[in-house]
């Protein structure tokens, strides 16, 4: 099984609501990623998580908090977004350490529009 | 960490051999070049990786010269569901890391 799951597909929020993005894979790996990418731009690393542990934040707004709570899930707790912050909101999931750990598998995607 | 820089877009006919070069000069001596390729609302796949010469698998080739400052990645004979938007990226892989994506390369291919 090589796949990433992401749900919702889609999720429109107001500024002043509270959701989260969830992630899940079942492929052992050790290191998950949040990206965001907006229309016809590359995607953005926000977070990377290696063993449960948050090991990279790319200065990522507090709006935005991440959650590992086990190897298989990770997710993205969202609050008092701004309108700029609707994007495509990507996870991706790799193997931590060994060869494997450059190539990443990514899910579908989250369409979060924050009106 | 090694910037990227590819064409902005290519067109291309169905049928035909794709060839899209990335630039990366200052790569690292232990970095690999790994190749994504993204389909509109849809997350990147991954096609290909690979350090120096030349890599093959069932959808790509990957041409790295000796001097590794650039690559090549070598579609055979596109079809229509191949236009996507082309990413090379640099880095080590032997950990997990920080990837950045470039500007990535829109290609067309038409019928």
């Amino acid at each position: 099984d090589t796949e990433v799951t992401q749900t919702p597909k889609h999720l429109v929020m107001g500024m002043t609501n509270k959701k989260s993005l969830k992630c899940e894979q079942h492929m052992g790996h050790r290191a998950m990623y949040w990206y965001k990418q907006k229309a016809k731009k590359p995607p953005e690393l926000m977070f990377v998580y290696s063993y449960e542990k948050l090991s990279i934040n790319e200065s990522v707004p507090s709006r935005f908090s991440p959650e590992c709570p086990n190897s298989s899930l990770l997710n993205l707790h969202l609050h008092a977004l701004q309108p700029e912050d609707s994007a495509l909101y990507l996870c991706a999931s790799s193997q931590a350490e060994g060869l494997g750990a450059g190539t990443q598998y990514f899910g579908p995607g989250t369409r979060l529009t924050v009106l | 960490l090694a910037k990227t820089t590819q064409p902005i877009s290519m067109d291309s006919y169905e049928g035909q051999e794709v060839n899209i070069t990335c630039s990366h000069n200052n790569i690292a001596t232990n970095d690999y070049i790994t190749w994504y390729q993204q389909f509109p609302s849809q997350g990147p796949r991954f096609i290909i990786q690979g350090y120096k010469t030349k890599v093959t698998n069932e959808v790509a080739s990957l041409f790295i010269p000796a001097d590794r400052k650039s690559s090549t990645l070598s579609l055979p004979r596109v079809s229509l569901s191949d236009t996507a938007v082309y990413y090379c990226l640099v880095g080590p892989i032997y950990n997990f890391n920080k990837f950045y994506f470039g500007s990535g390369t829109k290609l067309n291919v038409k019928p």
